[in-house]
């Protein structure tokens, strides 16, 4: 089946330390693959995504890369800020009956202190 | 752990007829959700934001009156689309913000309109 494992949290860093969340995934196919970011008390935003192998998304300072040898899609930062505090969710695509939805991973909650 | 239930799973209706979607939180209140729409080979996009004894706040370009949403109380959210069309079928899934910040989504509706 299809499925998304991303590292449990919380991820606490300080300010201009280094980020990386890691993703993997189990899919039929070839499927699209995403990260949502959901700040405290709002609703989830797409972050970057990624719709084939060695494609690689970015956004604000974040990329990942689309890695189908290793089944990954790991998300990465080089610096972090205190804004970029919230919880993050590795997704992918499936077709279903009424259209394409999406898998998402559990969430990975990111901390970042000044 | 806390979960957020959605019901139905799937539902087919015809058109001009109404259907409810629930959103419950199992374990913990929720005084505000979410509500997405997942747009065919889209991703998901967020609808509205459903809050505890007040009226949702619906994003741009979503119809409050086709799209009718209660947060009766701290543990149920209902998405109601009314007089459905075709165009309406899609996949629809809420998410809730526990106290201690962590976000949980329900497992999705399919919504198919014949």
């Amino acid at each position: 089946g299809n499925s998304v494992t991303q590292m449990e949290g919380p991820v606490t860093l300080s300010e201009e330390a280094f980020l990386t969340i890691n993703c993997t995934y189990t899919a039929t196919g070839y499927p699209s693959l995403f990260w949502y970011v959901q700040y405290p008390g709002e609703g989830l935003q797409l972050l970057l995504k990624a719709t084939k192998a060695d494609d690689k998304g970015s956004n604000k300072g974040f990329e990942a890369t689309y890695r189908k040898e290793t089944t990954s899609f790991h998300l990465e930062k080089g610096s972090v800020q205190v804004s970029d505090s919230a919880v993050y969710f590795c997704a992918l695509s499936v077709k279903g009956e009424a259209g394409t939805a999406l898998i998402f991973g559990k969430g990975t909650t990111l901390s970042v202190s000044s | 752990g806390a979960v957020v239930s959605q019901h139905p799973s799937r539902v087919i209706c015809k058109s001009g007829t109404s259907v409810k979607i629930e959103c419950r939180s199992l374990d913990f209140q929720a005084t505000t959700m979410f509500w997405y729409r997942q747009f065919p080979k889209q991703s998901l996009m967020l609808m509205a934001t459903s809050n505890e004894g007040s009226k949702a706040t619906y994003e741009q370009g979503v119809e409050k009156d086709k799209f009718l949403i209660n947060h009766a109380s701290l543990t149920l959210s209902t998405l109601t689309v009314t007089s459905a069309h075709p165009e309406d079928s899609s996949f629809y899934i809420c998410s809730a913000w526990t106290a201690g910040n962590t976000i949980y989504f329900g497992e999705g509706s399919w919504l198919t309109v014949v």
